[in-house]
């Protein structure tokens, strides 16, 4: 089946650092990819997605690429702020599944001032 | 526009009482999810409805638990006994058609005791 395989925090970082999250993917077809950010005591906010290989999707300086060779969808921020401290899940919908979205265990990021 | 709105907040009880989480969905969203979160477990999808009809309940821990949604803008989750296991926050969410992101409500954190 389907299943999403992200890096274990949490990752601490200085203030305007660079941050890499690491996500790969196992699926039947050919997916979506979703990296979605919780921030304590919310609810999933979607961050960004893209849907078919070699897209890059892009939000408040956050950018993954769709990597199909290397079933990859990997977050990147440049430099990071305070604010940015929250969990991020990698996730994946498949239509063959339905609309249903398979996340990785979350990864807690911590950012120091 | 209203966002997932999700009720309780909190809830906390004793074992054995028969709990009901609460959910609207953002108005015109024709799927609705529900899931739960732990630090065991992480994110678990337990059901979801298409047009208010429960496609796919393989994620019900038991059947303990139960979902309804009788309206395309209510949707009910149950729990009857509860039990400590079941502590956790339970999330849900809405996507305006297959494929597409999906908003989440902030949560209804549960502590049976």
């Amino acid at each position: 089946g389907d299943s999403v395989t992200q890096m274990e925090g949490p990752v601490t970082l200085s203030e305007e650092a660079f941050l890499t999250i690491n996500c790969t993917y196992t699926a039947t077809g050919y997916p979506s990819l979703f990296w979605y950010v919780q921030y304590p005591g919310e609810g999933l906010q979607l961050l960004l997605k893209a849907t078919k290989a070699d897209d890059k999707g892009s939000n408040k300086g956050f950018e993954a690429t769709y990597r199909k060779e290397t079933t990859s969808f990997h977050l990147e921020k440049g430099s990071v702020q305070v604010s940015d401290s929250a969990v991020y899940f990698c996730a994946l919908s498949e239509r063959a599944a339905g609309n249903k979205l398979t996340f990785g265990g979350g990864t807690r990021v911590l950012v120091k001032p | 526009d209203a966002g997932v709105i999700q009720s309780p907040r909190h809830e906390v009880t004793e074992m054995g009482q028969e709990v009901t989480l609460r959910c609207k969905p953002i108005s015109g969203h024709d799927y609705l999810f529900w899931y739960r979160q732990t630090m065991m477990r992480g994110l678990e999808l337990l059901i979801y409805f298409n047009n208010n009809v429960p496609i796919d309940d393989s994620g019900m821990p038991e059947d303990r638990f139960s979902a309804k949604m009788p309206n395309a803008s209510f949707s009910t989750l149950k729990i009857q006994p509860s039990e400590p296991r079941d502590s956790a926050v339970y999330f849900c969410a809405s996507s305006l058609e297959q494929h597409q992101p999906q908003h989440f409500g902030d949560g209804t954190r549960l502590s049976i005791l």
